[in-house]
């Protein structure tokens, strides 16, 4: 099953426009960290932002924002006055392994290209 | 800066070859990473170690297996290469202690098996 889901292959927006970039996750861990990456043509991994589990309020970075669903788990990216340099694929990503650091690994769902015209 | 370096960019090689893969970091992380990036499918997890000469199966391992002989070399073998293979490979690594927060990917190795 699925502990990542991203439903939008693709996303259109104009310059200035906000966007929502949809994510759910799954997982019975109490403890878990939710991650935004952006990927760009070049092919780098740009982390973006970062939600605790037990974190009380939305992460925010920037034009960059976080919306911490956790009774849905839901944590959908939120990119405030599109810029034309935000045309990438956008990765969401979560945490598993608890407590433990070793075990700690990155699970990434299947993306969203988010493509921004003038 | 941390680096993350993977040896190749491109690499072709043919059905049924030894590959190796080659990831080295510079910054002593404890923890790196294997993923391979498929269109329509993201980053998935071949396997991880956090430590040297322990490794941890991801997601998809079957078909690969890897080496950490030393804290800075996160080795990944392709024992007989197959068409199936064919991916763009992406390394990672990070620090003990961040909860994977502070997580550096190389740029990546994109695998043709003929």
């Amino acid at each position: 099953a699925q502990k990542i889901t991203q439903t939008q292959p693709g996303m259109f927006v104009q310059e200035k426009e906000a966007v929502t970039l949809d994510c759910t996750y799954d997982t019975s861990d109490p403890s878990y960290g939710l991650f935004w990456y952006k990927q760009p043509s070049s092919g780098e991994m740009i982390f973006l932002i970062y939600q605790g589990s037990y974190d009380q309020q939305n992460a925010t970075e920037g034009r960059y924002s976080l919306n911490f669903q956790k009774a849905r788990k839901s944590a959908n990216l939120v990119i405030s006055a599109s810029q034309l340099g935000d045309s990438a694929i956008y990765f969401c990503a979560m945490r598993e392994g608890g407590m433990h650091t070793g075990f700690q690994k990155l699970v990434f769902g299947t993306g969203t290209r988010l493509l921004v015209s003038p | 800066d941390v680096k993350v370096t993977q040896s190749s960019r491109y690499l072709v090689k043919r059905t049924g070859e030894k590959v190796f893969l080659e990831c080295v970091q510079d910054m002593d992380h404890e923890n790196m990473f294997w993923y391979r990036q498929d269109p329509g499918l993201g980053l998935r997890l071949i396997y991880f170690s956090y430590d040297v000469k322990m490794k941890e199966k991801g997601d998809i391992p079957e078909g690969y297996s890897v080496s950490r002989e030393k804290k800075e070399r996160f080795s990944l073998i392709l024992e007989s290469a197959s068409t199936n293979q064919t991916s763009m490979y992406l390394c990672a690594s990070s620090p003990p202690g961040t909860g994977l927060k502070k997580l550096f990917f190389g740029s990546g190795t994109q695998l043709s098996v003929l």
